[in-house]
């Protein structure tokens, strides 16, 4: 049972939109504007995409954006190619008790 | 160019304990902001996070599993290594090592490590 809450699965067209939910709590996703999004292909480390609720590191595409509202964090894909298909991981800081937490994962299918 | 790396046994008996090393190279452990955690995937589960060397040498654990876990590190070779006790089928997982950067992000990640746990 992860710490925060993530729908086990999205999809879209490629060229749609696809939006994927964070939900935590007030100790960690509500907390704090900490929260992480990484991307995970089979057999591959994990790449972070979003950082601080919805900065983009270099190199990633200005497809991928993040917001927060309350202690709900959401990861939208837009413009959607074949490549975006991939597991995908919120985290959020969880204060002094607990670094950091994950999410149960995404699975995003690219139709 | 920052890299990180894990290494150790890809096979351990339950109640052993494990021994994981992450070496890496681009980076200092002693910058302020910076640090090195580990975090493991169990096959077809989530990513968990496992402990976190700050660059204070202060080091914090996953609640769940502080009393099997010990972080330490090795300035003079880049390493940062993780002892897991008393192991059990339950810990199969790929163990991977990443940067930790400002605002609790991990923004390098090693290529990570299957340990399988099996007598």
């Amino acid at each position: 049972q992860s710490a925060l809450t993530q729908p086990p699965s999205a999809s879209g067209s490629p060229g749609q939109s696809v939006t994927i939910s964070c939900t935590g709590t007030s100790s960690n996703v509500g907390g704090y504007n900490y929260v992480s999004w990484y991307q995970k292909h089979p057999g591959k480390a994990p790449k972070l995409i979003i950082y601080e609720v919805s900065k983009r590191p270099s190199g990633v595409p200005d497809r991928f954006s993040g917001s927060k509202s309350g202690n709900t964090a959401s990861l939208t894909v837009s413009g959607l190619q074949a490549e975006d298909e991939a597991d995908y991981y919120c985290s959020s800081h969880a204060g002094s008790n607990s670094f950091v937490v994950f999410g149960g994962g995404t699975k995003l299918t690219v139709l | 160019q920052i890299t990180l790396k894990e290494s150790g046994p890809t096979l351990v008996k339950p109640t052993q304990t494990l021994t994981l090393t992450c070496t890496f190279s681009g980076f200092s452990v002693t910058t302020s902001g910076l640090g090195v955690g580990w975090i493991r995937q169990p096959p077809g589960k989530a990513l968990e996070w496992l402990a976190l060397l700050y660059w204070d040498d202060d080091k914090s654990y996953s609640p769940s599993l502080k009393n099997r876990l010990t972080i330490t590190k090795d300035t003079s070779k880049n390493q940062v290594v993780l002892t897991m006790t008393n192991m059990d089928p339950v810990d199969t997982a790929t163990y991977y090592c990443a940067r930790k950067n400002v605002a609790a992000r991990f923004d390098y990640w090693g290529q990570g490590t299957l340990v399988t746990v099996s007598s």
